[in-house]
């Protein structure tokens, strides 16, 4: 199994309140991604990082910032958390590399987050 | 316009019988990657089977098969042999972009096997 850890893997708060989401890795792959999942809609790209310091704005960024020091840690924060972000937020990683990586993602196992 | 569209939200089987889940896909990339994910009901991702753009043949991995037909930009895929742990949402996607690092997901077609 690849090496990703999500923390935390549930949480409740309020509306109005920070919150970060932690994605960690040990396999030093180059990309990494955060995917909101709801009913209905599948799993929707909120960012990505292709590199320490790099990242760009995916489907559905609008609440969502993210950062990327380190190349195992891709963080996910919810400034000032709203009801309508009351998700399953997965983090994935991959490395795609023309006839090496088939660039698969592989997924944390997810974190589930109520905003009352 | 979607990206990845399953059209099937919801799918039955029998036991032991073959199914086939569909999946369009629109790209004007000539270099991308088509991949489908198993989401049993514990919720972890299960990376299943993997075509590329440019592989001639349908890929294959144990009783799962890629029916992937280019020119009318669909990426189905075959179990063949349903058995009761394949009840699971099931997700089609696609890797794009010169980096290969934009990806995309259908809204998923959940299968339910009946013994």
């Amino acid at each position: 199994d690849a090496g990703i850890t999500q923390s935390p893997r549930h949480k409740v708060t309020e509306t109005g309140t920070p919150v970060t989401l932690r994605c960690h890795q040990t396999e030093n792959h180059r990309y990494m991604y955060w995917y909101r999942q709801d009913p209905g809609h599948g799993l929707r790209l909120i960012h990505y990082s292709y590199g320490v310091k790099d990242t760009d704005k995916g489907e559905v960024s609008d609440g969502y910032s993210v950062s990327r020091s380190k190349t195992e840690d891709f963080l996910l924060t919810l400034e000032s958390a709203t009801s309508s972000q009351t998700s399953v937020y997965f983090c994935a990683i991959s490395d795609w590399l023309a006839g090496v990586y088939t660039g698969e993602l592989f997924f944390g196992e997810g974190s589930r987050l109520t905003v009352l | 316009a979607q990206k990845i569209t399953q059209t099937q939200p919801g799918m039955f089987v029998q036991e032991k019988e073959a199914v086939t889940l569909d999946c369009t896909y629109d790209t004007s990339d000539q270099s991308y990657g088509l991949f489908w994910y198993k989401q049993p009901s514990s919720g972890e991702m299960i990376f299943l089977i993997y075509q590329g753009s440019y592989d001639e043949q349908n890929a294959t991995e144990g009783r799962y098969s890629l029916n992937f037909q280019k020119a009318r930009k669909s990426a189905n895929l075959v179990i063949s042999a349903s058995q009761l742990g394949d009840s699971a949402m099931y997700f089609c996607a696609m890797r794009e972009g010169r980096t290969g690092n934009q990806f995309y997901f259908g809204t998923g077609t959940s299968l339910t096997v009946i013994p």
